[in-house]
């Protein structure tokens, strides 16, 4: 089965700690992004990436951080930077990069910070 | 700065009906419109793609408009059922990156 897949589900972590959050495919995608959702504010990109080994900012990249060693991976690091890390968060990906490419999303990770 | 505009307020329309969400972007000329539907708890799942030279897109029930004049895309439902019901997202596409809305609920209601 083709696909993408997030885990944990649920998350929950003490205020001043890091926190990864795990994104694979098997899609065999390029493109790979990280998106937060909050109540009423629709999806807000954190971090994309068009290849492996790159990787740019989205519109609130701040107090977050990313890497893309493998084409099927792009996990998602919440520092203790974030100052309000409660959120749905989204992985996805694409063929390529780009509006023309549908993106095929995960299950979401639900970070609740204590 | 570049803005995607949904009705924030739940459309809520009687089973059979066909329910009409809008869509409206300012200070962004989008080559691509993209619609996914979402449900509570989940990803998002990609429904239809239009072209800004498109003036019209359909899959099974669903149609999709983009005028790039009034700077809006409409997205319809027909014979609408309650499985239909759901948070529907617009997004223009960039370059590199895709924009999304807030999103609309719809509530079919039987």
């Amino acid at each position: 089965d083709g696909g993408i897949t997030q885990s944990p589900k649920y998350l929950f972590r003490k205020e001043g700690q890091n926190v990864t959050l795990s994104c694979e495919q098997n899609l065999n995608h390029d493109a790979m992004y990280w998106y937060r959702q909050d109540p009423g504010q629709g999806l807000r990109l954190i971090y994309y990436s068009q290849i492996v080994n790159d990787f740019q900012k989205g519109d609130i990249a701040e107090g977050y951080s990313v890497s893309r060693e493998k084409k099927e991976s792009f996990p998602l690091t919440v520092t203790s930077a974030q100052k309000n890390p409660t959120a749905f968060y989204l992985c996805a990906s694409s063929i390529l990069a780009g509006g023309h490419n549908e993106q095929f999303f995960g299950p979401g990770t639900r970070l609740t910070v204590l | 700065s570049q803005k995607i505009e949904q009705n924030s307020e739940a459309l809520n329309i009687q089973e059979g009906k066909t329910a009409t969400l809008t869509c409206n972007y300012t200070n962004y000329s989008p080559a691509y419109l993209q619609w996914y539907r979402q449900d509570p708890g989940r990803g998002p799942v990609f429904l239809l793609l239009i072209r800004e030279n498109e003036k019209e897109k359909r899959k099974e029930r669903l149609k999709v408009t983009f005028d790039t004049t009034l700077k809006q895309s409409l997205f319809h439902i027909t014979a609408s059922q309650p499985a239909d019901s759901a948070t529907y997202l617009c997004a223009f596409g960039g370059y590199q990156k895709v924009t999304f809305g807030t999103g609309t609920k719809l509530q079919v209601i039987p």
